[in-house]
């Protein structure tokens, strides 16, 4: 069974980064041909895609975030993360991680991490 | 960005009843649509890719259709565990994007 776990700050200051990762059990993020993803929650709200690295480490990322994300992987470590840059309240959210598998939706999530930014 | 447009936002429902939800899609997007159930605390569940194929695992009370930019998700007999919020999510194209949501209360 494919396992999802998230792990990082639950605070992070307004204007500082955040840096998330998330390591994965039951599937080889380097050798399948899966894509691995972040997706936020913000509270009482719905869904939002952030980014994504492919089993290749080919990146995708959300316009609406001004370039400010980077997702990276390690192999080594079977773990992917998340670094969203110059952050504000606004992106106090639930992070998840996710796999999206060959039929295109994201088949498991991790039980995600509440982040908060604030001073 | 395509966007995903959700209807009802909020469906008030009983156990049995058949519900269905519907999602449009703001410019074509053929089959490539997902849904998701999310309970409260949970991360969502996935229940249905391309529109209409079920997900191993899932009960066959749910189920999806449509093509294009207009699609259904269907729960054929509500049972007390389905009372939850719903989300479609377009992979036709990047950035991912979901609905805003349909939430099933009692």
């Amino acid at each position: 069974q494919v396992q999802l776990q998230e792990s990082g700050p639950g605070l992070v200051k307004p204007s500082e980064t955040l840096s998330l990762s998330c390591t994965v059990s039951g599937d080889s993020i380097g050798a399948s041909f899966n894509y691995w993803n972040w997706v936020r929650q913000s509270p009482g709200k719905g869904l939002e895609w952030i980014g994504s690295i492919s089993y290749g480490g080919i990146t995708k990322d959300n316009p609406s975030l001004s370039g400010r994300v980077t997702v990276s992987s390690d192999t080594s470590k079977n773990q992917f993360s998340l670094r969203l840059t110059s952050v504000t309240a606004a992106d106090t959210a639930i992070y998840y991680c996710a796999r999206v598998s060959s039929n295109g939706g994201f088949d498991f999530w991790g039980q995600g991490t509440l982040v908060t930014v604030s001073s | 960005d395509i966007q995903m447009t959700q209807s009802p936002p909020t469906l008030s429902a009983s156990v049995g009843d058949r519900v269905t939800i519907t999602c449009r899609a703001s410019r074509a997007i053929a089959v490539w649509v997902a849904w998701y159930q999310q309970r409260p605390g949970k991360a969502p569940k996935f229940l249905i890719y391309k529109a209409s194929t079920l997900e191993s695992g899932v009960p066959s009370r749910f189920s999806g259709s449509g093509a294009g930019t207009d699609f259904n998700l269907t729960i054929s007999s509500l049972q007390p565990e389905d009372f939850a919020t719903y989300y479609c999510q377009q992979y036709n194209s990047y950035p991912r994007t979901f609905g805003q949501g349909t939430k099933v209360e009692v």
